[in-house]
């Protein structure tokens, strides 16, 4: 009964490789996110879905491509993977609305390129 | 747009001593403000937060913040703490509208002593 869950918990994989990363969260939630957690512990946004649009993209490069079959998953591909690819990487999701926000987050998947 | 200070990169603090981490944000209208926790390669645990109504927010673990409209702060406290409490403690400020994403502080990193 985990709230948003992230799969692979932990991933180890060689530069040039393509992988994905999936995410799903069963709190009838309708905005879902990737943030990046860098080797200094900061948390950055990278894309942001609401009921299944991309409504946020930061400034990602273009081998990150999310995809959101429907408003409970949101998947991550990374393409032609690189070195400084390597970090943890979180999904998130709340609801929206005039009611006060509330965020979940999974337990993060850690990502090694080498 | 909204952002985050944690002027603190490393703190250490006895075991039984009070604890107080500094949040300052930067947001033109009332933001809604959070701060979480994140043991070693965990992920990110809701402390508590501040959307409206009485300044001093009560948390899980025995931590609380106070909002202070004037000095665009928002302290996090706790009067004792125990050699669990090591870990990374992030600040984190949303708009109101619900689907925006957190924007996180960079982090700071509490380390407890005998």
């Amino acid at each position: 009964d985990t709230a948003v869950s992230q799969t692979p918990k932990y991933l180890v994989t060689q530069m040039g490789n393509d992988k994905s990363i999936k995410c799903e969260q069963n709190l009838g939630h309708d905005t879902m996110y990737w943030y990046k957690q860098d080797s200094k512990k900061f948390l950055k946004i990278m894309f942001s879905y609401n009921n299944k649009e991309l409504i946020i993209n930061e400034t990602v490069p273009n081998r990150f491509s999310p995809k959101s079959p429907d408003k409970a998953h949101l998947n991550l591909h990374i393409n032609s993977l690189e070195l400084g690819d390597s970090a943890v990487y979180f999904c998130a999701s709340t609801h929206g609305g005039p009611q006060a926000p509330g965020y979940t987050f999974g337990s993060g998947t850690r990502l090694t390129v080498v | 747009a909204q952002s985050v200070t944690q002027p603190d990169i490393h703190i250490t603090v006895s075991e039984g001593a009070s604890l107080e981490l500094r949040c300052n944000y930067s947001y033109g209208a009332t933001p809604y403000l959070f701060w979480y926790v994140q043991s070693p390669g965990q992920g990110l645990q809701l402390l508590l937060k501040y959307f409206s109504g009485d300044t001093l927010v009560q948390g899980i673990k025995g931590f609380e913040a106070e909002f202070k409209r004037s000095q665009s702060s928002f302290n996090l406290r706790k009067p004792s703490v125990h050699w669990s409490d090591a870990a990374e403690y992030f600040c984190a400020v949303v708009t109101f509208s619900g689907n925006t994403p957190l924007v996180f502080g960079k982090g700071t990193r509490l380390s407890v002593i005998a």
